[in-house]
């Protein structure tokens, strides 16, 4: 079945960029997602990007995707203190009903 | 903004005992879910409901677990016979429409089974 991997943890200094990096396997993917979870509460949609864009912006965000390598990738710029959390990866195929397939979550810890 | 609401967000049970988590999804939404994510892992589907009925279910959902719309608000999602690797935190989700991003996760209800 379809997998999503993702690295355990990346640490930065506060206003550095953070890169958090994710694969999937399942080409006919076709949304994927960012979730951004903080400590003891829910899933919080970050953005998500449409299988025929290559990259898509939003502020301090920036999503690339590269279908050929089948690889997701979530920049923070200017990351902040708040921005510490746990970020989830995850991809749907609306032709296999819908659902979210999450990778294990990348624990981002910002140092100031 | 709409949100989807659980309840309750901590429910503590014996091992053996059956649990109905709760949940209301956003009222213009078709399309619902339960995952969950035990503690330091993956967030897992276990279950996708539309039109009254289960659609799609994973392995973890088994003949201990049901799923029920009983008044066109709710969404529950029972497990009979609690053990203790049902400990997890437990997301109900909705989704508008078919073929939209639109999902909205609830902030979870966190189930320990003792």
């Amino acid at each position: 079945g379809e997998d999503v991997e993702q690295s355990l943890f990346l640490s930065v200094r506060e206003g550095d960029s953070s890169v958090i990096n994710c694969t999937y396997t399942d080409s006919s993917s076709t949304y994927l997602y960012w979730y951004k979870q903080e400590p003891g509460a829910g899933l919080q949609l970050l953005t998500y990007i449409f299988s025929n864009m290559d990259m898509k912006q939003d502020q301090r965000l920036t999503v690339l995707l590269n279908k050929k390598d089948k690889h997701l990738s979530l920049r923070i710029a200017d990351t902040q203190t708040g921005d510490s959390a746990i970020y989830f990866c995850a991809v749907s195929n609306y032709n296999q009903g819908g659902k979210l397939i999450f990778g294990q979550g990348t624990e981002l810890s910002v140092k100031p | 903004e709409p949100e989807v609401t659980q309840t309750p967000s901590h429910q503590v049970t014996q091992m053996g005992q059956e649990v109905i988590l709760r949940c209301v999804p956003i009222s213009n939404h078709l399309y619902f879910y339960w995952y969950r994510q035990i503690l330091g892992q993956k967030v897992e589907f276990l279950v996708s409901f539309y039109n009254n009925e289960i659609s799609e279910k994973s392995e973890i959902f088994d003949d201990q677990f049901s799923v029920e719309r009983p008044d066109g608000s709710n969404f529950t999602l029972k497990i009979r016979s609690t053990k203790l690797e049902d400990s997890a935190m437990y997301f109900c989700a909705s989704r508008k429409v078919d073929r939209d991003y639109g999902y909205t996760f609830g902030s979870g209800t966190r189930l320990t089974v003792v």
